[in-house]
């Protein structure tokens, strides 16, 4: 149980477009959807914070019109980046939380690698 | 907010050695502290969690100690393979928050 996913797995993209992602809980209903931010070699970074139905709350330094988070429904949430440039190219992970999968517990989409030409 | 310190940042073992990662985190009102495992371009997989009410858990190969006093836990993995290899974070969960806080991560290479 617990399987969250997450589309796409990669893109590319040219600088100044925006990209969509979706992760999406599959067995389970996610109260709370967290994106998080990964550079080589580094750890997990969160951007934001996210409950269904209501605004995301996002992390200090994380510029909220530059990453649009939508959580429509208990088992889908997108993070849109807009207008996408270099420095933007990251592998993005999501996680999601809910009461069937341990309240507190996070289980993590397989990720989405960015590249932004 | 809280702070999780985790080291070593890189181990290397011999297959069938033990292997310890340790954590100390800041906040007494963390109360829930998973491990997750990555392998190489792959997601964050949980392997196992303890709650503060606990001082010790272990699913087979695999424990996790709790010392709430001195703020510090443990993972402990026992006869370790050459698949163990991967990148292995602690997190703990902020207090009166839904936010995991990470560990840098510890890199483990089990030698063959």
């Amino acid at each position: 149980g617990a399987v969250v996913s997450q589309h796409p797995s990669w893109v590319i993209c040219k600088s100044g477009t925006s990209v969509k992602i979706e992760c999406r809980s599959l067995d389970f209903q996610a109260t709370t959807m967290f994106w998080y931010r990964q550079f080589p070699k580094q750890s997990l970074m969160l951007m934001a914070t996210s409950n269904e139905g209501s605004k995301a709350t996002y992390e200090q330094g994380v510029e909220k019109d530059k990453f649009l988070i939508n959580h429509a429904s208990l088992t889908l949430s997108t993070l849109t980046v807009t207008s996408a440039h270099p420095e933007d190219s990251s592998f993005y992970i999501c996680s999601a939380s809910g009461r069937a999968s341990g309240g507190e517990t996070q289980y993590f989409g397989p990720g989405t690698r960015l590249l932004v030409l | 907010g809280e702070n999780v310190e985790q080291h070593p940042s890189t181990l290397s073992v011999q297959e069938g050695d033990s292997a310890v990662i340790k954590c100390t985190y800041s906040d007494s009102a963390s109360n829930y502290f998973p491990w997750y495992k990555q392998e190489l371009g792959k997601r964050p997989q949980l392997i196992i969690d303890i709650r503060s009410n606990v001082g010790e858990k272990k699913d087979q190969r695999i424990a996790v100690t709790l010392n709430k006093t001195a703020k510090h836990f443990s993972l402990h993995i026992t006869e370790t393979q050459p698949e163990d290899s991967a990148v292995y974070f602690c997190a703990a969960l902020q207090g009166g928050s839904e936010k995991l806080v990470f560990g840098k991560g510890t890199k483990l290479t089990v030698n063959p």
